[in-house]
């Protein structure tokens, strides 16, 4: 079964820091990644993907995030954290083999940026 | 360039009740996908809509049921309402063609069972 793990709740991290925030995913062949933002009350917004090629994409805000295979892990990343980041982080996955939508999220890993 | 818009934003039933939500994709996208959000929680797959059709299904029982109109608007209906249906429920379109590429989601319908 596909599944996609974000090991922490919430994430901490001061203003000009560096942050990450982790996922996993279990998922056969190699599947489509992305991570999403939310905002209180409002739906998903798409921060960055990766499709193939480069293991390191960059997306939109400042972030980018690794893809590494051998792990399975797809963590997002920033060098310099803003007190408006603080959100809702959503890492999912997509079997492309399926030639659907449908679309495993994780839990979500909620950011605070502290000024 | 209109995004996702999804009607009502807020809905309060009573359990056994029937519910129908409303979503309007962005312009130029012609699949429907829609997602239960309950608090707390990641965004689950219910389905999706292409040409009409319902194409692919998430784990979710028959009490949820989907229709899409020729325009792509679709709908998203719950029959005999449960406590565990209060969430927010999203909409979320694209290009069926373009299915490496990411999905465009609204505001969500927040549904409140009482």
């Amino acid at each position: 079964a596909q599944s996609v793990a974000q090991p922490e709740d919430q994430v901490n991290v001061a203003e000009g820091n560096p942050l990450t925030v982790k996922c996993t995913y279990s998922v056969s062949g190699n599947p489509y990644l992305f991570w999403y933002v939310q905002y209180p009350n409002r739906g998903l917004q798409f921060l960055l993907k990766y499709i193939t090629g480069d293991n390191l994409v960059k997306g939109s805000y400042g972030f980018e995030a690794e893809f590494n295979k051998s792990q399975t892990s797809f963590h997002l990343k920033k060098p310099s954290a803003l007190v408006s980041d603080s959100a809702l982080y959503f890492c999912a996955v997509r079997d492309r083999n399926t030639g659907g939508f449908k679309t495993i999220f994780g839990a979500g890993t909620r950011l605070f940026v502290k000024a | 360039d209109a995004g996702v818009t999804q009607s009502p934003t807020h809905l309060i039933k009573t359990r056994g009740q029937q519910v129908t939500l409303r979503c309007s994709p962005k312009s130029g996208h012609d699949t429907v996908s829609w997602y239960q959000q309950a608090l707390g929680q990641g965004p689950q797959f219910i389905f999706q809509y292409y040409e009409e059709e319902e194409r692919q299904r998430g784990n979710f029982p028959d009490r949820f049921s989907g229709h899409q109109f020729p325009n792509y608007s679709s709908e998203l209906n719950v029959n005999a309402l449960l406590l565990g249906d209060s969430a927010l429920y999203l909409c979320a379109s694209s290009l069926q063609q373009l299915n490496n590429q990411p999905q465009h989601f609204g505001d969500g319908t927040r549904l409140s069972i009482l």
